[in-house]
């Protein structure tokens, strides 16, 4: 079966320190990986998307990167943390060829201080 | 471009009553429809999902939710609610994205409690 991690599950960093979360994909080859975050009290915002190493589309401008360095693994970086990048990371998969469905990882709450 | 709304922000049900959720969404074609559920600090766990074919579909923990085209909704419903299915739904149309892929546009969510 599949499973998705994310780490660190939680993370407290100052305003101005860089970011690196990390996601990976177990069970499954080639999968559409997303990230996405959630501000306290909104839904989720689609931040960047990927359908192959290498391949990232970003939906929203910010102050975010995103990388996929290996067909498992997704990771979202900044060089400077903002205040308002705090809130709940999350990240999914997708098997592209079976249905249109994603499916969640744990997250990471992000509190830039 | 797709939207989703959910307007009702909180729900508050006994234990044991009925429950609707409401969900309308905008979407040019055949929507792909899914409703998530979300526990404080964990994940989406996926609920049911809507792509085709019968327009009452059923999902884990007893939910069910009704694709209605003619009024762009698409409500979950659970006949008796359990104290443990207090948690934050979302319901979720899905689009095509240029390059490949899907994209998933969320409603704000509905936070359910459960009074016991």
């Amino acid at each position: 079966s599949q499973t998705i991690h994310q780490w660190p599950a939680t993370l407290v960093q100052p305003v101005g320190s860089p970011l690196s979360l990390e996601c990976t994909v177990e069970g499954t080859s080639n999968p559409n990986l997303y990230w996405y975050r959630q501000a306290a009290g909104r839904g989720l915002q689609l931040l960047f998307y990927s359908v192959g190493i290498g391949q990232i589309s970003s939906e929203v401008p910010q102050n975010l990167s995103a990388s996929r360095p290996q067909d498992r693994q997704f990771i979202l970086s900044s060089k400077k943390l903002l205040l308002s990048d705090s809130g709940f990371y999350l990240c999914a998969w997708r098997d592209r060829v079976s249905t249109d469905t994603q499916y969640f990882g744990p997250g990471t709450r992000l509190t830039v201080l | 471009a797709q939207s989703v709304t959910q307007p009702d922000i909180h729900i508050t049900v006994s234990e044991g009553a009925s429950l609707e959720l409401r969900c309308n969404y905008s979407y040019g074609a055949t929507p792909y429809l899914f409703w998530y559920v979300q526990s404080p600090g964990q994940g989406l766990q996926l609920l049911l999902k809507y792509f085709s074919g019968d327009t009452l579909v059923q999902g884990i923990k007893g939910f069910e939710a009704e694709f209605k085209r003619s009024q762009s909704s698409f409500n979950l419903r659970k006949p008796s609610v359990h104290w443990s299915d207090a948690a934050e739904y979302f319901c979720a149309v899905g689009a095509l994205l240029t390059g490949g892929g899907n994209k998933l546009t969320f409603g704000t969510g509905t936070q359910l409690k459960v009074e016991l």
